[in-house]
């Protein structure tokens, strides 16, 4: 089944600076990929998302790159601030419809 | 107006006893899911229905029995509750074949002693 690597599982930046976080996954059939954020004592949120026939996606201040040659996509946050501060999942689909998520990056982002 | 809601959003109860979840979307998706997060953060999926049907049936223990009357409801009880059940648990629904986007509810957190 699909294995949904992660890293890191903790990040600290400084407000202003941007953050990237990167993902593995091993089905080369997945074709959707979503990014959740979660802050403390809520659920998963989805800020952002990229499909299997598309390389790049920009939202304001997050973007999402995919290589499917590499199985690989990472979440890029420019220019971070304070309520940034989460942690973000990155997550795919295979075949078979069922979100399989990373392990989670905790983010902080210093004032 | 909450889209996934779940209750209760905490739960202690004793080792050995029963217990239910209940989640509720008004987002007219016709799939659900149960997932558990560990105290390590990682988002693990249980069980999943289409329009009342279980189609996803992860590896879980059969004291966990989930139950769908309708697509908009789906509950989740367990039996025999273990100090391993602590976890937060999280519904959340999504449109087969749309956008694929699920929404998540605020979570459950379940605290066996």
């Amino acid at each position: 089944g699909e294995n949904v690597e992660q890293h890191p599982s903790t990040l600290s930046v400084q407000e202003g600076d941007s953050a990237v976080i990167k993902c593995t996954y091993s089905d080369s059939a997945s074709n959707y990929f979503p990014w959740y954020k979660q802050e403390l004592g809520k659920g998963p949120q989805l800020i952002i998302d990229i499909r299997s026939n598309v390389g790049e996606k920009k939202d304001q201040r997050i973007a999402v790159t995919l290589n499917k040659t590499a199985k690989h996509f990472s979440l890029h946050i420019t220019e971070t601030q304070p309520e940034d501060s989460a942690v973000y999942f990155c997550a795919a689909i295979p075949q078979g419809g069922k979100l399989i998520f990373g392990q989670g990056t905790e983010l902080s982002v210093k004032p | 107006d909450t889209a996934v809601s779940q209750t209760p959003k905490y739960l202690v109860t004793q080792m050995g006893n029963d217990k239910s979840i209940k989640c509720e979307q008004n987002l007219g998706h016709d799939t659900m899911y149960w997932y558990k997060q560990d105290s390590k953060k990682f988002l693990k999926i249980m069980f999943s229905y289409n329009n009342k049907e279980l189609i996803i049936n992860e590896t879980v223990p059969n004291r966990f029995s989930p139950k769908s009357p309708d697509k908009a409801h789906l509950n989740l009880h367990i039996n025999s509750l273990e100090l391993g059940d602590s976890a937060v648990y999280f519904c959340a629904s999504s449109q087969i074949g749309v956008n694929y986007g699920y929404t998540f509810g605020s979570g459950t957190r379940l605290t066996v002693v």
